[in-house]
């Protein structure tokens, strides 16, 4: 597609409850990224991908959050056994290069809420 | 670890005023330099970008920022704001392959 897809754009679950997140990159692009960005928080980085391979995953809040790539294209961020503190909006962004200077394209977001 | 700060978490203001926006960061070498804006129900979108050379970077929608090695900043610029430029607007800093994000300013242009 033209940009970055995320889905489902909002998810209201329950405590407890496993979700997944669904990332669509800009076709072509290699690195992909998740970040989470909660009111008045900024944007956190989760973990960044290269191909299929996550090189950093310092972001991941705890050992309930994992993501994994496939294809070097869709990704999906689950989150296992969700709590409050989940609650936020999960961004994706995929940039066609490994480093330099390249920008980050942005989707429009999963907003979670955790009941 | 590097970080970003931005000074001002909410600026109201009135259409035809001038406007800044404080951006400092703490690493010390080598960056890349970028502001992003995100209208009410929009994705995150880049604004301006710094990588090297002329420190005084033009954007889009008349947006420019300054980059001043000596006092790690990058403050974003509009000589006269619309209501439309209402949004919240991220300094973010590369390192190699990561953006870190500063906390956002919420700016509300009153018309």
């Amino acid at each position: 597609g033209a940009g970055v897809s995320q889905s489902p754009s909002n998810k209201v679950t329950e405590k407890g409850k496993d979700v997944e997140l669904r990332c669509d990159p800009i076709s072509g692009h290699t690195a992909l990224y998740w970040y989470r960005q909660s009111l008045g928080q900024g944007l956190e980085f989760l973990i960044y991908f290269q191909g299929n391979s996550a090189p950093d995953k310092s972001g991941l809040p705890s050992d309930r959050f994992s993501a994994e790539r496939t294809g070097g294209s869709v990704s999906t961020l689950t989150i296992q056994r969700t709590q409050q503190e989940d609650s936020a909006v999960y961004l994706c962004a995929s940039s066609p290069k490994l480093a330099g200077t390249g920008e980050l394209f942005f989707g429009e977001g999963s907003r979670l809420t955790v009941l | 670890a590097q970080s970003v700060s931005q000074h001002n978490h909410h600026v109201i203001l009135s259409e035809a005023a001038s406007l800044e926006l404080g951006c400092n960061y703490s690493y010390g070498g080598t960056v890349n330099l970028f502001w992003y804006v995100q209208y009410p129900g929009q994705h995150l979108q880049l604004l301006l970008k710094y990588f090297s050379g002329d420190p005084l970077v033009k954007g889009i929608k008349g947006f420019e920022a300054e980059f001043i090695k000596s006092k790690f900043s990058f403050n974003l610029r509009k000589p006269s704001v619309q209501w439309s430029d209402t949004a919240e607007y991220f300094c973010a800093v590369r390192n190699d392959y990561k953006l870190s994000f500063g906390a956002g300013t919420t700016v509300t242009v009153r018309a």
